[in-house]
């Protein structure tokens, strides 16, 4: 079965812009989790999404936002962006709420703010 | 709160080499604990999983053991190939999957 697709892999935006980025998770999966990785601060838990509900959230400034569509399909928000936003933002998808299920990783998308 | 501790990289070691990256956690009660690889340009794959104390996860050739006297997930390999060249990262999950900062290995033919 299809595995989880992100959409871009890759984006440049400029300082001060908005991002919205897109997840759609493994079909069945319910859970959806938002993960940012740079070199200096690894990965770190932006939120989480189940049926349609923010379950988690991550130590994010506002301009971090999020939601999840009734198909389980999710997107994420970065308003005024800033040159540390730039990193990679990895969605991963799961069975049920974290907590007992392994999560499955996309491929994750490359934004790069300048 | 929760956290995981995983040994500064890179490592770098030979083809046929024995492997073993150290993963150490602090968490309350005993989470599930995994192993998860990235290669270049890509996202993270789940390497193994261990859900409950002395559980051995294995894959590929990879084994890792729930310690929770010695609060650890250490990965092991008895020998490398170049393939397996990416970096590695533990995990335990809370709410929320907590990771290592990662190890990278470096396998020479």
């Amino acid at each position: 079965k299809a595995g989880v697709t992100q959409t871009p892999r890759y984006l440049i935006k400029t300082r001060g812009q908005q991002v919205t980025l897109s997840c759609s998770p493994i079909s069945g999966h319910r859970s959806v989790s938002w993960y940012q990785q740079t070199p200096g601060q690894g990965l770190q838990f932006l939120f989480e999404y189940f049926s349609e509900t923010q379950r988690n959230k991550g130590n994010f400034p506002g301009r971090f936002s999020g939601r999840q569509f009734s198909n389980s399909r999710s997107e994420m928000n970065v308003s005024t962006l800033e040159l540390g936003d730039s990193a990679l933002y990895l969605c991963a998808s799961s069975l049920a709420a974290q907590g007992s299920i392994e999560a499955f990783f996309g491929q994750g998308t490359r934004l790069t703010v300048v | 709160g929760d956290s995981v501790t995983q040994m500064e990289g890179p490592v770098t070691l030979s083809e046929e080499a024995f492997l073993t990256i150290n993963c150490t956690y602090t968490a309350t009660g005993y989470p599930s604990l995994f192993w998860y690889v990235q290669y270049p340009g890509e996202g993270l794959q789940l390497l193994l999983k261990a859900t409950k104390a002395d559980d051995k996860g294995s894959n590929k050739g990879f084994e890792a053991t729930y310690r929770k006297e010695t609060t650890s997930f250490h990965l092991e390999k008895g020998s490398v190939q170049v393939s397996d060249s990416a970096v590695y990262f533990c995990a335990l999950m809370g709410t929320a999957l907590i990771f290592g900062k990662g190890t990278t290995l470096s396998v020479s033919s």
